[in-house]
């Protein structure tokens, strides 16, 4: 597709559930990112990915919150043992190495809520 | 600790006027800066950028201007128009890879 796609859009936890939530990046974009927006926050990172070499996970808030991108690819963000402070939108962003310039490309994101 | 800040949560605009939405950091080791614009229920979406080795960039009706012994950016919209209408985040770097946020300034031009 033309843009980043994320899925699923919208995702209802209950506390200690596990989820997955998935980012297609734009076909040939080498980088691949995971930001975390709480409500009336402005996006935080948690982790960078060059191909498939997770290169920055400093951002990830705890050992709960694991990413892959096995095939350099398509990217799993998988949060084990939800809690209510990881309700937030997961944002994937996509972008050509070296494209800083301009910027990331955004999905829509994917909104968890974790009762 | 936030490094990048908007303290401006919402800004009102009489259409045609000049929007000026206003964004301050702390980390002087920035060198990149990009404003992104999001309207509800998308994902932020790329505006304008400008380095640190530069003081304005302008692109069609949208100019960012950087103060960097002030530690300030600005991102002016002339005119504006009820279409700008969106949450405008600021955000600034130092790798080029790891983007630092503000928490966003809410834009609504009045028709």
């Amino acid at each position: 597709g033309a843009g980043v796609s994320q899925s699923p859009r919208y995702k209802v936890a209950k506390r200690g559930q596990d989820v997955a939530l998935r980012c297609d990046p734009i076909s040939g974009h080498v980088s691949l990112f995971w930001y975390q927006q709480a409500l009336g926050q402005g996006p935080e990172f948690l982790t960078y990915f060059q191909n498939e070499a997770q290169l920055d996970k400093s951002g990830l808030p705890s050992d709960r919150f694991f990413a892959e991108r096995p095939e350099g690819s398509v990217s799993t963000l998988k949060i084990q043992r939800t809690q209510q402070e990881d309700s937030a939108v997961y944002l994937c962003a996509s972008s050509l190495a070296g494209e800083a310039n301009y910027g990331y490309t955004f999905g829509s994101g994917t909104r968890l809520t974790v009762v | 600790d936030q490094q990048v800040k908007q303290n401006s949560p919402s800004l009102s605009v009489q259409e045609g006027r000049i929007s000026i939405l206003n964004c301050d950091y702390t980390n002087s080791m920035f060198d990149y800066f990009l404003w992104y614009k999001k309207y509800p229920a998308e994902g932020p979406t790329f505006l304008i950028s400008i380095s640190s080795i530069k003081d304005k960039n302008e692109d069609g009706r949208f100019t960012v201007f950087l103060n960097k012994s002030a530690k300030h950016l600005s991102l002016h919209i002339v005119p504006s128009q009820p279409g700008d209408s969106a949450v405008y985040f600021c955000a600034a770097s130092y790798t080029g890879n790891q983007f630092y946020f503000g928490t966003g300034t809410s834009l609504t031009v009045i028709p």
